[in-house]
C-alpha cells in the first residue's frame, strides 16, 4: 500500500542546493507528509514535516503543491555529509493511532 | 532530546533459538513505539505498533506469534524473535513517539540480526 514515490537516485553538487521530489497523488486531507533520511546502517533521522503549507527548519524546505499530489524537499546548500537515503512518508491514521507508510527513497549522493 | 536506544546493536545467532531486541526511550515517555523491519537496499516496513500496557498490533503478513511484542512501560519496548530462521537475518528498527505536541517518530539506531 505504498502511498508515495521517489526517484531511485539523485546527485547534487556540493553546495548547491538539493530538490527531492516526491509524488503523493492518493494522499488524504487529513494525511501529513513527512521526510526523514537515513545514513547507511542507522535509523532514520526526522527532517521535517507538513499537511498543506510550505514548511521551512533549520535543516531544510518542505514545498506542498496546492492540490498536495506532490511535495520536494529541498536541502538549500548541500554538503557531503547529506549524502544518504532520503524517504518520504504519508502519514495514516490507523485503529486509534498513526503509522508512516515510507515510499522506497531517494539515494541522495553529494559530490565534491 | 528525543532520543531512542535499541540493544543489542547486532547478534548473530543459530537457527531454531530466539532473540530479544530491547527498544528504550532514553529521555521521553514514548505513549506508542513501533517495530519495523529493514532488507538489503530495502525500505523499512511497519511490523508492529504497540502502546504502554496493550497487545501490539500487528500488521498484515506478520506472525504475532513469531515476532513477540511487549511494552511494558512507557520507556521500554521488546521484539522477540521465536525460533530463529535464516530469512529472519534482517535490520529491526524501532521507534517511538511521545505524546502532543509532538508527532513525529524517532528512531532507535537499529539491531542488525544475523541467524545462521
Amino acid at each position: 500500500d505504498a502511498k508515495t514515490t521517489q526517484p531511485t537516485s539523485m546527485d547534487c553538487a556540493e553546495g548547491r542546493a538539493a530538490n527531492l521530489p516526491c509524488n503523493h497523488s492518493t494522499i488524504s486531507g487529513n494525511e501529513y507528509v513527512y521526510w526523514y533520511r537515513q545514513i547507511h546502517s542507522q535509523g532514520p533521522q526526522y527532517i521535517i514535516h507538513g499537511l498543506k503549507n510550505n514548511e521551512t527548519n533549520e535543516m531544510a524546505s518542505l514545498i506542498i503543491t496546492e492540490d498536495r499530489k506532490s511535495s520536494t524537499l529541498i536541502l538549500p546548500h548541500a554538503t557531503l555529509r547529506d549524502t544518504a537515503v532520503y524517504y518520504c512518508i504519508v502519514r495514516v491514521a490507523s485503529r486509534g493511532t498513526y503509522k508512516y507508510i515510507f515510499g522506497t527513497g531517494t539515494r541522495l549522493k553529494v559530490l565534491a | 532530546g528525543a532520543v531512542v536506544s535499541q540493544h543489542p546493536s547486532r547478534v548473530i545467532c543459530k537457527s531454531g533459538t530466539s532473540v530479544k531486541i530491547e527498544c528504550r526511550s532514553l529521555d521521553f515517555q514514548a505513549t506508542t513505539m513501533f517495530w519495523y523491519r529493514q532488507f538489503p537496499k530495502q525500505s523499512l516496513m511497519l511490523m508492529a505498533t504497540s502502546n504502554e500496557g496493550s497487545k501490539a498490533t500487528y500488521e498484515q503478513g506478520v506472525e504475532k506469534d513469531k515476532f513477540l511484542i511487549n511494552h511494558a512501560s512507557l520507556t521500554l519496548s521488546t521484539l522477540t524473535v521465536t525460533s530463529a530462521h535464516p530469512e529472519d537475518s534482517s535490520f529491526y528498527i524501532c521507534s517511538a513517539r511521545g505524546g502532543l505536541p509532538v508527532t513525529e517518530q524517532f528512531f532507535g539506531p537499529g539491531t542488525r540480526l544475523t541467524v545462521l
